[in-house]
């Protein structure tokens, strides 16, 4: 069964560094990826997805990520993070099973930014 | 266009008793999956609703039980409730057609604490 590891249940940033967030899948056929962020007390918004094609993937508020099928990652990145960007962000896999489709999550990471 | 609709947004329940959430899926969509977000874990799925049927089930009890109605919108119940069921219940809805695009939409989620 597939599954999803995030690396760093937190990470901690100063506001106009590098964001990195780290996310490796299991499967040996590459599912379709998605980051999502979720504030608090809200539900999941999706940041970006990695269906097929390019590699690089760019999403919402400036974050990217790039999809290594060698590496079995899909990191989230942002070059300059803001205040407004801490929250949880959770990787998510898509796993197929003959027509069925749910979503497999990692355990998440809480991106703090100080100013 | 509304997005996915989920109520009631908090609620108590003692254990023992018995929960119904609900979800009205985004316009178009006719999947709606349900997921158990514990404190500091990332979501886990319940299962998926499609043409009213149970398509999949996660690793969860028969205490979790759910329905969807012939306009999509779909039930979560819970019975015999534990501490442990406390969490974020969280609905995502999808079109069978196209959710390996989009992973699904998320409602904002039910806040279920059980004690």
């Amino acid at each position: 069964a597939q599954s999803v590891t995030q690396l760093g249940s937190h990470v901690s940033v100063s506001e106009g560094a590098l964001v990195l967030l780290r996310c490796n899948y299991s499967s040996s056929v590459p599912p379709y990826l998605f980051w999502y962020v979720q504030y608090p007390n809200q539900g999941l918004q999706l940041l970006l997805k990695y269906t097929t094609g390019a590699t690089l993937v760019k999403g919402i508020n400036g974050f990217e990520a790039e999809f290594k099928k060698s590496e079995t990652s899909f990191h989230l990145t942002k070059p300059s993070a803001h205040m407004s960007d801490a929250a949880e962000y959770f990787c998510a896999a898509l796993e197929a099973n003959t027509g069925f489709q749910k979503l497999v999550f990692g355990t998440g990471t809480r991106l703090l930014v100080s100013p | 266009d509304a997005g996915v609709t989920q109520s009631p947004t908090h609620l108590i329940k003692t254990r023992g008793q018995q929960v119904t959430l609900r979800c009205s899926p985004k316009s178009g969509h006719d999947t709606v999956s349900w997921y158990q977000q514990a404190l500091g874990q990332g979501p886990q799925f319940i299962f998926q609703y499609y043409e009213e049927e149970e398509r999949q089930r996660g690793n969860f009890p028969d205490r979790f039980s759910g329905h969807q109605f012939p306009n999509y919108s779909s039930e979560l119940n819970v019975n015999a409730l534990l501490l442990g069921d406390s969490a974020l219940y969280l609905c995502a809805s999808s079109s069978a057609v196209s959710q390996h695009a989009t992973g699904g939409t998320f409602g904002s989620g039910t806040r279920l604490t059980v004690v």
